[in-house]
């Protein structure tokens, strides 16, 4: 099993320009989040999605917009990216039924923005 | 919502010393918490976690401790060796009812020195 994939490990993009982070997981979990690390900083949630079909704002969300495509793939939306945003995206899943689930975590995006 | 508190936010010691990171949570009903170590550049990745009707965990030179009355938790590493060296993370989870999330603190960077 691949786990959880990401796509692509690295990106820079110009202020203004647009873009999707791809996720995919193999683990036929319920539950995908996105997650943004500043150098030296925590983790924080940017959107996540309980199950299929739903999507939800988490701490950060403004400037960013999700996809939940099926139960496997869940898409991060860059539309007018900006400094602010450089950062590395961390995409995760958990199984949703239970109390108990690890999360597991991707490889991460490392996106630069000019 | 939940709010995890983590401390110190750096940590230096000497190997064979032991290390211990605290972390207190805000929401009664957080039923699940793991910590996570997160080396340079790479993902996050599960080291232990405890369940809210477990009051200590062990798993060779790792523990962690909790005490639902006080609500906080803490990660003991024994015997402390250099590739202990990152950043160590905790988190709680309400389960289902608040989507399955996780809520993370703000991280401990740890530094194990020969």
């Amino acid at each position: 099993n691949a786990g959880v994939t990401q796509t692509p490990k690295f990106q820079v993009l110009k202020t203004g320009q647009s873009m999707t982070l791809q996720c995919a997981q193999d683990m036929n979990h319920n539950s995908m989040y996105w997650y943004r690390q500043d150098p030296g900083m925590g983790l924080r949630l940017i959107y996540y999605s309980a199950s299929e079909g739903t999507t939800d704002k988490g701490e950060v969300p403004n400037g960013y917009n999700v996809s939940r495509l099926n139960k496997r793939e869940f898409s991060l939306r860059l539309e007018s990216a900006a400094p602010s945003q450089t950062s590395v995206y961390f995409c995760a899943s958990r199984e949703l039924a239970g109390a108990y689930n690890e999360q597991f975590f991707g490889p991460g995006t490392r996106l630069t923005v000019l | 919502g939940e709010n995890v508190e983590q401390h110190p936010s750096t940590l230096s010691v000497q190997e064979g010393d032991s290390a211990v990171i605290k972390c207190t949570y805000s929401d009664s009903a957080s039923n699940y918490f793991p910590w996570y170590k997160q080396e340079l550049g790479k993902r996050p990745q599960l080291i232990i976690d405890i369940r809210s009707n477990v009051g200590e965990k062990k798993d060779q030179r790792i523990a962690v401790t909790l005490n639902k009355t006080a609500k906080h938790f803490s990660l003991h590493i024994t015997e402390t060796q250099p590739e202990d060296s990152a950043v160590y993370f905790c988190a709680a989870s309400p389960g289902w009812a608040a989507g399955n999330k996780l809520t993370f603190g703000g991280g401990t960077r740890v530094l194990v020195k020969p």
